[in-house]
């Protein structure tokens, strides 16, 4: 089946600083990614679309200057957290839709600001 | 506003026992239902999906789910679990037509007793 990848699989990070987060389909092209945020014990919760060489389309309450997405290839986005704080602190997961519609999910990505 | 509710938070059953995960949705157009599983260290994977059709829909694992539009569930089932089943299990709905935006529940955590 479809694999996607995220690296790095945990970041710890000093607070102000910003970190970016790689999301890579490895064996399709992806026309659509989308970024989730995981709280501990809780639900994914959507957080914004990217597709290929667009805008990225923020779900309401996402601070998208906060949240920078660029989606560069058909292979690769990437999620940058500027300025994170510790309420930043969370799990990120990505999925990468292909050309028929199935979605596949990234392992996810541990963030932890100090 | 669409939603889905998974009524039970954490779930525990010995090995060998039958399993029945609730799972009700909210949305106003017909649904594109969908049962992932999420274990420690591994993406989300798809169990099952229901579009249309027969409304009994089996996947992997030897899961199957029931879509009842009369009761807006989706209720995810296995007649006989086993240890390495133990793992968080999520309900989303896909919202503007198949994989476009998924919805999930907030999960329900099942425990398997040896």
């Amino acid at each position: 089946g479809a694999v996607v990848s995220q690296h790095p699989s945990w970041v710890i990070c000093k607070s102000g600083t910003s970190v970016k987060i790689e999301c890579r389909s490895l064996d399709f092209q992806a026309t659509t990614m989308f970024w989730y945020r995981q709280f501990p014990k809780q639900s994914l919760m959507l957080m914004a679309t990217s597709n290929e060489g667009s805008k990225a389309t923020y779900e309401q309450g996402v601070e998208k200057d906060k949240f920078l997405i660029n989606h560069a290839s058909l292979t690769l986005s990437t999620l940058t957290v500027t300025s994170a704080h510790p309420e930043d602190s969370s799990f990120y997961i990505c999925s990468a839709r292909d050309s028929i519609y199935e979605q596949y999910f990234g392992p996810g990505t541990r963030l932890t600001v100090t | 506003a669409q939603s889905v509710t998974q009524p039970d938070i954490h779930i525990t059953v010995s090995e060998g026992a039958s399993l029945e995960l609730r799972c009700n949705y909210s949305y106003g157009a017909t649904p594109y239902l969908f049962w992932y599983v999420q274990s420690p260290g591994q993406g989300l994977q798809l169990l099952l999906k229901y579009f249309s059709g027969d409304t009994l829909v089996q996947g992997i694992k030897g899961f199957e789910a029931e879509f009842k539009r009369s009761q807006s569930s989706f209720n995810l089932r296995k007649p006989s679990v086993h240890w390495s089943d133990a793992a968080e299990y999520f309900c989303a709905v896909g919202v503007s037509g198949g994989y476009n935006k998924l919805i999930f529940g907030a999960g329900t955590r099942l425990a398997v007793h040896p």
